[in-house]
């Protein structure tokens, strides 16, 4: 089975500043996706980012990108010049290379960005 | 650009109920999901649905709950016999699933309240 953990409950950061979200995950596969998915208080579940497992470059889009280490089963999300519409829930989540197959999430981080 | 629509948006029911919540997938997606969100916990993994029938299941869907695709667009979780700690946030999911690179798409999610 699958597991996802991500240790930070809550994070603030300053408006225009840079922050980093950490998450490790833990599997024996070796063909998977990982994501990010944004919850603002509205509650709806939106993604922000994903990273295919076979592939050694992080993504990016736009303000936010990802440090993939797959040796260490690390994924962490940087968000840059933070904005105020960024305080959201955020969700790190694990989905193995096949078709159909479950998205398991971690507890969330709770962003919060200060003016 | 498509959505994946859920209804109601907040349903409160009594104790032992039946409940039939609502889903409306993005139309040219094959997979078809229900996960559900007790309030500031992780998102958790309900049910899979791809060609008609259940595909995945996890050990929370146990036979209080069931799900169906009664017509071409409509996907339903149904609860039996509602309990106290059904009270949570359902999410209704799909992904096209036409290459394996297809991300999950959530509805808003429809709050459940148990009395």
């Amino acid at each position: 089975a699958q597991t996802v953990t991500q240790s930070q409950p809550e994070m603030s950061v300053q408006e225009a500043e840079t922050v980093t979200l950490s998450c490790t995950y833990d599997t024996s596969e070796n063909n998977y996706y990982l994501f990010w998915y944004k919850q603002p208080p509205s509650r709806q579940m939106i993604l922000v980012i994903r990273q295919e497992a076979y592939k050694q470059q992080n993504a990016t889009e736009n303000r936010f990108s990802v440090n993939f280490q797959k040796a260490a089963k690390s994924f962490s999300l940087k968000i840059s010049d933070s904005q105020l519409g960024d305080t959201a829930m955020y969700f790190c989540a694990f989905r193995l290379y096949t078709s159909g197959s479950r998205l398991t999430f971690g507890e969330g981080t709770q962003l919060t960005v200060n003016p | 650009e498509p959505e994946v629509t859920q209804t109601p948006s907040h349903q409160v029911t009594q104790m032992g109920q039946e409940v039939i919540l609502r889903c409306v997938p993005i139309s040219n997606h094959l997979y078809f999901y229900w996960y559900r969100q007790i309030l500031g916990q992780k998102v958790e993994f309900l049910v899979s649905f791809y060609n008609n029938e259940i595909s995945e299941k996890s050990e929370i869907f146990d036979d209080q709950f069931s799900v169906e695709r009664p017509d071409g667009s409509n996907f339903t979780l149904k609860i039996r016999s509602t309990k106290l700690e059904d009270s949570a946030m359902y999410f209704c999911a799909s992904s096209e699933e036409a290459v394996y690179n297809s991300p999950l798409h959530f509805g808003n999610g429809t709050r459940l309240t148990v009395t």
